[in-house]
């Protein structure tokens, strides 16, 4: 089974500054790796797939990179409605599996 | 508009059973790949198990294989989690999630079809307990 780890566990960041998550697999997963946010209460929502390609209706600030086992997520000029927990997983291999999640909290 | 919307979860005794349900609606059912996620209460999200479009192909998680059984009904556009031998800790909530087709490839002998998450319900909830 792959293990996906992720850093920080938690992150605080000023609206309007830029945050930073990363994701990293315990072997390659080749481009296979998602994101996704969930606020509170809510069910997840997917913004990125194969690494970089950003979900119908995601606002450009959010953008991915990486390969193999080293990913990351970026949210550019953070607004008030992405303060959220984050998720990366990997589809390349079953099981599939999840990070266990960024806290993004407001600064 | 695609929806999902689960069903069938409540409490159950260590050693139980549950059967789950999801209604999707709005896309063509029997075309996608179909997951289970689960999150226990204050944690993070725990991928469960996957069924391919005509339910030929099923894979588990550890944590669940052999306990658990995907299924679907492509006739009534219904997936399936059947919970047996229910542990307190598979008290959480599970969304049923729709698996959207990011490529395959051949290796040697093999397809690989690869499947992230693009729709979620909005989850059931599962408690496990005497």
């Amino acid at each position: 089974e792959i293990v996906m780890t992720q850093s920080p566990a938690a992150l605080s960041v000023s609206p309007g500054e830029r945050a930073t998550l990363s994701c990293r697999a315990s072997q390659n997963v080749n481009s296979h790796l998602a994101w996704y946010q969930q606020k509170p209460g809510q069910a997840p929502r997917l913004l990125i797939y194969a690494t970089s390609t950003r979900a119908t209706g995601i606002p450009a600030r959010f953008s991915g990179s990486g390969s193999g086992t080293e990913f990351t997520l970026s949210i550019s000029s953070l607004q008030s409605e992405d303060f959220a927990v984050y998720y990366c997983q990997q589809y390349d291999n079953w099981p599939s599996s999840f990070g266990q999640g960024t806290n993004l909290e407001i600064k | 508009q695609v929806q999902l919307m689960e069903s069938g979860g409540g409490v159950v005794q260590p050693g139980g059973s549950l059967r789950l349900s999801c209604a999707a609606s709005g896309f063509t059912f029997n075309t996608y790949g179909m997951h289970w996620v689960r999150q226990a209460p204050g944690k993070g999200l725990e991928w469960v198990a996957f069924i391919w479009y005509d339910g030929s192909n099923k894979y588990y998680a550890d944590s669940v294989k052999g306990r658990f059984i995907i299924s679907r009904d492509n006739s009534k556009n219904t997936l399936h989690l059947q919970l047996n031998s229910m542990r307190a800790e598979d008290t959480a909530t599970f969304y049923c999630a729709r698996g959207k087709k990011d490529g395959s490839a051949q290796l040697g002998m093999v397809n690989y079809h690869y499947y992230y998450i693009d729709v979620w319900g909005k989850g059931t909830t599962v408690t496990v307990s005497s």
